[in-house]
């Protein structure tokens, strides 16, 4: 089955244990990004991937890393999290960036 | 700064209801737009995708269209179903500052058997 997927659904930590959650595509997709989604915010985009070794910044980076070594996996880092990284993560790819989107089914993340 | 508004932000309706749904866009520089569903604790299911040139889409009893130049697109689902019950997003793929959806808030959907 074609799917994004994503690891853990859920994750409860404290601030400033280092997390990763991953997120792998079967899809042979080369645009992959990730998106944080809040109450009265909406979904917005933290980083994203055009291809292998090619990342770039979203619209709200900041506290965020990511890598691209291999086409199907895009792990997102948390370095130090904090109580305001609490959030539904999303993860989501595509064949190109004005081609359809496949999400992955969300990881929520709580930092206490 | 692309903004995306939806409207309404919550919608109840009979079943066998047609309905429609709008959003707005503020900058008409995009790829394309994406109307999707949301279902509680799970991720979004694209239903319709509209590419900047075209006028609109369709998909079973689902039909997006899009105008550009207003700024607008619509999604109308027609004979509602109990199982439509979700909540419904927009999106827009901007073509300026780098690759990204921008999405309206949602309409959270009910329809009641």
């Amino acid at each position: 089955e074609a799917q994004v997927t994503q690891n853990p659904r859920y994750l409860i930590t404290v601030t400033g244990k280092k997390l990763t959650v991953t997120c792998s595509q079967n899809m042979n997709h080369e645009y992959m990004s990730w998106y944080r989604q809040d109450p009265g915010l909406g979904l917005r985009q933290i980083y994203y991937s055009m291809n292998v070794e090619v990342t770039d910044k979203g619209d709200v980076p900041e506290g965020y890393k990511v890598s691209r070594k291999e086409k199907r996996n895009f792990p997102l880092i948390l370095e130090s999290p904090s109580p305001n990284q609490t959030s539904l993560y999303f993860c989501a790819s595509s064949f190109s960036i004005v081609e359809r989107y496949t999400f992955g089914s969300g990881t929520r993340l709580t930092v206490v | 700064k692309q903004e995306v508004t939806q409207i309404p932000a919550a919608l109840s309706v009979p079943e066998g209801e047609n309905l429609v749904l709008n959003c707005s866009f503020t900058d008409s520089a995009i790829y394309n737009l994406q109307w999707f569903r949301q279902d509680p604790g799970k991720g979004l299911t694209s239903l319709l995708l509209i590419q900047s040139s075209q006028r609109e889409q369709t998909s079973g009893r689902l039909n997006a269209s899009l105008d550009k130049s207003s700024g607008r697109s619509t999604l109308y689902i027609a004979a509602s179903q109990p199982g439509d019950s979700a909540t419904y997003l927009c999106a827009v793929n901007r073509r300026n500052s780098g690759y990204a959806l921008n999405f309206g808030k949602g309409t959270s959907l009910l329809v009641t058997p």
